[in-house]
């Protein structure tokens, strides 16, 4: 079972560039996550999706765009990056009740 | 303050030993708590629920005191294995669900 698949893994962006993080799951849940986590701070939420075709804002949302492509599919997407995005971001997707999370993408903007 | 706060540790304990963390939120309309575990440079992984009862799940039991606003977590017989981050994880409803990840606990189990 893949569960929660995320790409790139490890991604290097000079300060001005964009980028799409692509996210995927499998286990049909409505509800899909886009997190950010950095030293000493717990997983902050940048956007959710509740349900296919809905997005939301979460507590960091400056700096990110996402798409609910499909039920499956969940992106979020870096316009103009910025050394302060340099942080691990996590997709998770939930079937209402706990979550599952993608393996995370390391982001490093210089 | 935070909303959820964890002692950061690290805790560095000997296999065999007990070892206890507790999580304090500030909200009393959270509803739903939970311990996540996340290995280094991994992701979270849902570890347990916890309920006003309090719960067990082998050498894990954690534990729920609405009135002073905390959870626990305790590890008995502690292995290498064990050696993780543990986060507090607190879901309230605000007309809303929202969910606050603590910033996690780290814990090191030496031979």
């Amino acid at each position: 079972n893949a569960g929660v698949t995320q790409t790139p893994k490890f991604q290097v962006l000079k300060t001005g560039q964009s980028m799409t993080l692509q996210c995927a799951q499998d286990m049909n849940h409505n509800s899909m996550y886009w997190y950010r986590q950095d030293p000493g701070m717990g997983l902050r939420l940048i956007y959710y999706s509740a349900s296919e075709g809905t997005t939301d804002k979460g507590e960091v949302p400056n700096g990110y765009n996402v798409s609910r492509l499909n039920k499956r599919e969940f992106s979020l997407r870096l316009e103009s990056a910025a050394p302060s995005q340099t942080s691990v971001y996590f997709c998770a997707s939930s079937p209402g009740f706990g979550y599952t999370f993608g393996s995370g993408t390391r982001l490093t903007v210089v | 303050r935070k909303e959820v706060e964890q002692d950061p540790g690290p805790f560095n304990v000997p296999e065999g030993a007990t070892v206890a963390f507790n999580c304090t939120y500030s909200n009393s309309a959270s509803q739903s708590f939970f311990w996540y575990r996340q290995d280094c440079r991994k992701e979270p992984k849902l570890l347990m629920s916890v309920y006003s009862s309090g719960n067990e799940d082998g050498r894990f039991t954690a534990q729920l005191n609405r009135a002073s606003q905390y959870i626990s977590l305790l590890i008995r017989d502690s292995k290498l294995s064990d050696s993780a981050t543990y986060l507090c994880v607190v879901t309230l409803n605000t007309g809303g669900f929202k969910t606050i990840f603590g910033a996690g606990t780290r814990l090191f189990v030496k031979a």
